[in-house]
C-alpha cells in the first residue's frame, strides 16, 4: 500500500511565527486530504487536495503531485492551532494516514 | 446541516464481550468509513461502505465487521474484545466513495 511520511514529527512555535508541514507519499493518490485533531480527538477536515495550491485563511496547502508531496503552511500561528496534523492519502482503495505533526503554539 | 454523529461516545467492556458501534453520516451522504486510532499505530482503515456495499477493508481480523443500512447509517462490531482493542474509533462520511471526509467526534472504547 501506499506509504505516507509526515516531516517534522513535533514542532513548538511561538504565537505568531509561520510553519511548514510536509508529508511525502509513496505512489500517485486520488485524494489528499489535511485534518487537524484537536485535543478531544475531533478530526477537522483543512483541505481536500490532490493537486495544486489552496488557501483558507492563514492557512494554504499545495500539493505537488508529480514529486509525491504536500505542504501545510500555517501563518501567524495562534494558541488554538496546537494539535495534531494529519496528511491523509487514498490511491484505489483505502485512505492512509500518516503519523502526524504535534504542533505546539507557545504564547 | 449536522455533522457526523457516532454513539455511543464512551464505552467500557470487558475481555471477551462484543460491542457496536453506531455512526450517522452527514445528511445526503451515501459512503462511511471507519478507522481506529491507537497511540502505538496511530490512525488505521478498517473498511467503507457506500450504498450499503462493502468498498474497501482494512488489515482487520474478522473479528471487526461492519454493514452500512439504506439510510446511510452505518455500525461496526468487534466481537470477543482484546485488550489490544482498546482505541478511539472514528467514522467519516462523504458524497461519493473517495470524496472529501468529514469526521464524527469518535467512539473511545475501553477494554478491561
Amino acid at each position: 500500500g501506499i506509504q505516507v511520511e509526515q516531516s517534522p514529527p513535533d514542532l513548538i512555535l511561538q504565537e505568531g511565527a509561520n510553519s511548514t508541514l510536509r508529508c511525502n507519499f509513496s505512489d500517485s493518490v486520488n485524494n489528499l486530504q489535511w485534518f487537524h485533531q484537536n485535543p478531544w480527538g475531533q478530526l477537522i477536515n483543512l483541505f481536500y487536495i490532490p493537486s495544486g495550491t489552496k488557501q483558507n485563511g492563514r492557512l494554504s496547502a499545495t500539493t505537488v503531485a508529480t514529486e509525491r508531496y504536500s505542504l501545510l503552511y500555517i501563518s501567524s500561528s495562534q494558541t488554538t492551532d496546537s494539535g495534531v496534523y494529519f496528511c491523509a492519502v487514498a490511491g484505489n482503495n483505502d485512505m492512509r494516514f500518516g503519523a502526524g505533526t504535534r504542533l505546539t503554539v507557545k504564547p | 446541516k449536522a455533522g457526523v454523529t457516532q454513539t455511543p461516545r464512551y464505552l467500557i467492556k470487558t475481555r471477551g464481550q462484543q460491542v457496536t458501534l453506531s455512526c450517522s453520516p452527514i445528511s445526503g451522504h451515501r459512503s462511511v468509513s471507519w478507522y481506529q486510532q491507537t497511540p502505538g499505530q496511530g490512525l488505521q482503515f478498517l473498511f467503507e461502505y457506500f450504498s450499503e456495499t462493502q468498498r474497501n477493508k482494512g488489515n482487520f481480523p474478522g473479528r471487526f465487521s461492519g454493514r452500512q443500512f439504506s439510510n446511510s447509517r452505518s455500525e461496526m462490531n468487534v466481537s470477543t474484545l482484546e485488550l489490544g482493542d482498546s482505541a478511539l474509533y472514528l467514522c467519516a462520511s462523504s458524497f461519493g466513495a473517495g470524496g472529501t471526509q468529514y469526521f464524527g467526534p469518535g467512539t473511545r472504547l475501553l477494554v478491561l
